[in-house]
């Protein structure tokens, strides 16, 4: 069965306090991984899109790396506005239309 | 360019009563999908639209939910009757080709008493 899980399940850095969010998942056959930002009462915003081992993108304080079995994101030098749950989906190749979310990561930012 | 939008941002509704939410797709997008979040889980699918078909339902729950798309623009969804499970968050989300990304819309809070 496709399985997404993310950890921590919730994190408190301290302004500056780089860190970084994970993303196992177990898929038949990866076709593509999505990372979104959720800020409270707001529906999820697309940040990244990976799709093979080794790729790596970058925005700003956000970078998200992938390999075979996980996926990080990485957030360096964090800033109170940068506190929100991230979210990981996955989708297979026999059904790419469906994503697979994980339970996300809730980040909080303390000045 | 306009995002996707739901109506209503929330609903509060007795047990078996009615519910109907509307998706607006970003304009252009021909992919529109429904996905709901229950207490304490995780974002699950529900079903994808192209067009005015649907390809994929596996994800609705069970004949009580009834997801349109006529003429291939909004959509709506529809519980009836309601029941205390269907509590949670329901967000549609719509992409310009199959497998793309998917734009999310605010959601719809829809709380079953």
């Amino acid at each position: 069965e496709d399985q997404v899980t993310q950890s921590p399940e919730a994190l408190r850095l301290q302004e500056g306090e780089s860190s970084s969010l994970n993303c196992s998942y177990t898929v038949s056959g990866l076709r593509g991984l999505f990372w979104y930002r959720q800020d409270p009462g707001k529906g999820p915003e697309f940040l990244f899109t990976l799709y093979s081992a080794g790729e790596e993108k970058e925005k700003e304080r956000l970078k998200a790396t992938l390999t075979k079995k996980e996926s990080f994101l990485h957030i360096t030098a964090p800033k109170p506005e940068d506190s929100a749950t991230y979210l990981c989906a996955v989708q297979a190749m026999d059904n790419f239309n469906k994503f697979y979310f994980g339970s996300g990561t809730k980040l909080n930012v303390k000045p | 360019e306009a995002g996707v939008t739901q109506f209503p941002s929330h609903s509060v509704i007795e047990k078996g009563q009615t519910v109907t939410l509307r998706c607006d797709p970003i304009s252009g997008h021909d992919n529109l999908y429904w996905y709901r979040r229950v207490m304490g889980k995780e974002i699950k699918f529900l079903l994808h639209f192209v067009k005015e078909s649907k390809q994929d339902e596996s994800g609705m729950p069970n004949n009580r939910f009834l997801a349109e798309r006529t003429g291939g623009t909004y959509s709506t969804l529809k519980v009836q009757p309601a029941e205390l499970e269907d509590s949670g968050v329901y967000f549609c989300a719509s992409g310009g080709r199959p497998g793309e990304t998917q734009y999310f819309g605010p959601g719809t809070r829809l709380l079953v008493l």
